[in-house]
Formats: structure tokens, C-alpha cells, sequence
């Protein structure tokens, strides 16, 4: 299985910050990776598929970028709804995998 | 919008049978592929396994000795039923469609969306 690595599993950040959470895949996923926004109860929402590509209805502070084995997501101008967790998903091959997840806290 | 909701137990004992049901608004049953999900503190999300509603299932092998997934088409219905559960089988369980493309005996992975709102289920005697 791969293995989907995120960094860091947390930190904390002001309102308005620019903010990025890398994930690493254990093989090349070359673009086949989603990322997640979690809220506390909650199911995980799409934010963004096949690395940049943003879902339909997700603000545009909102960025991926990489391919490979390297990925990262932006948040640009960091928004008091921003403050959730994060989780990277590879949808290269089976089985598929999620990250650890990354925690972003009000500082 | 494609709505799902989870159902069954939230209490199973050890050595049991945990049977959930995953009802999905009507008229969407045929345009995904629907998958189970879990979560819990240790071991974080877990995808357990997909069922295409014309026939073809892929189980995780982390748990595919223990898991079965099955399609209610006229019911709208997607179950998951993971046999002999024992305290690290509790979590969150959800249910996700993937919109992705299929053959009669594959599909190609995918991302996740729509997800149901989830249901615990806690394995204890």
C-alpha cells in the first residue's frame, strides 16, 4: 500500500496568514492525489482533486500544487473557517490511502 | 445533491458482526461507486472497501477476510457488514460515492465526494 505522509500533524496560525501542508507519497501517485478539509463531527469535504484542482464551490484561497511524490496545499489569506484538519488521499492505485492528517489551530 | 446517511448499531460486542446501511437519495444509486470509510484515533482514516452497483467489489487486504459490501438497488441501499469486530474496529464509519469509471469487473480509483455524516460504532462487550 502506499503510504501518504503529512507534515507537519500540526501548528498554529493567525487570521490572515498564508499557510502550506505538505504531504508525501511513499511511491510516484503522479497527480492522482484529493485533499480534505475535516471539521470536528463532521465528514471530510473535497477541497481540491488530481493535486490543483479545486472543487466546485471552494474559495479560492485555496491551492495544490505537485506530482509525483511532493505536494503541497495553500491556503493563501487563512480564514476563521479555515481552522480544521486537513488530509491528503492518493488515488493512484488500491488500496486507497489517506495521510495522518494536519491540524490547524488559531494561534 | 446527492444525500447519504448512515445506519445500524452503535454497539457491537467482540467476536460479533458489525451489519451498517448506507441509504442514498433516490436516483443516485447508479452514478457512483460507493465505498466505506472509517476513522479512529489510532489509525486515522481507513478506506475499507468499494462496491459498483452492477456488480464488482475491491476490499482493502488489510480487511478483506473479514468484510462484505452489497447493493440494494431497489432499496437505494449500500451495506457493509465486517465480521468477528474486536475493539480496534471502533470508529466513525462513513459512506462515499466516488464518481469514477467502471467496467463490469473494475474501477479505476477516485477521490471522495459525497460523503454521508458518518455513525459511530463502539465494540465492547
Amino acid at each position: 500500500a502506499i503510504r501518504m505522509t503529512q507534515s507537519p500533524s500540526s501548528f498554529s496560525a493567525s487570521t490572515g496568514d498564508r499557510v502550506t501542508i505538505t504531504c508525501r507519497a511513499s511511491q510516484g501517485i503522479s497527480t492522482y492525489l484529493a485533499w480534505y478539509q475535516q471539521k470536528p463531527g463532521k465528514a471530510p469535504k473535497l477541497l481540491i482533486y488530481h493535486a490543483a484542482t479545486l472543487q466546485s464551490g471552494v474559495p479560492s484561497r485555496f491551492s495544490g500544487s505537485g506530482s509525483g511524490t511532493d505536494f503541497t496545499l495553500t491556503i493563501s489569506y487563512l480564514q476563521s473557517e479555515d481552522f480544521a484538519t486537513y488530509y491528503c488521499q492518493q488515488f493512484y492505485n488500491y488500496p486507497l490511502t489517506f495521510g495522518g492528517g494536519t491540524k490547524v489551530e488559531i494561534k | 445533491q446527492v444525500h447519504l446517511q448512515e445506519s445500524g448499531p452503535g454497539l457491537v460486542k467482540p467476536s460479533e458482526t458489525l451489519s451498517l446501511t448506507c441509504t442514498v437519495s433516490a436516483g443516485s444509486i447508479n452514478s457512483y461507486y460507493w465505498n466505506w470509510v472509517r476513522q479512529s484515533t489510532d489509525k486515522g482514516l481507513e478506506w475499507i472497501g468499494r462496491i459498483y452497483p452492477r456488480g464488482n467489489t475491491n476490499y482493502n487486504p488489510s480487511l478483506k477476510s473479514r468484510v462484505t459490501m452489497s447493493v440494494d438497488t431497489s432499496k437505494s441501499q449500500v451495506s457493509l457488514r465486517l465480521t468477528s469486530v474486536t475493539a480496534a474496529d471502533t470508529a466513525v464509519y462513513f459512506c462515499a460515492g466516488i464518481n469514477g469509471f467502471c467496467t463490469p469487473t473494475s474501477c479505476l480509483p477516485g477521490y471522495f465526494d459525497p460523503w454521508g455524516q458518518g455513525i459511530l460504532v463502539t465494540v465492547s462487550s
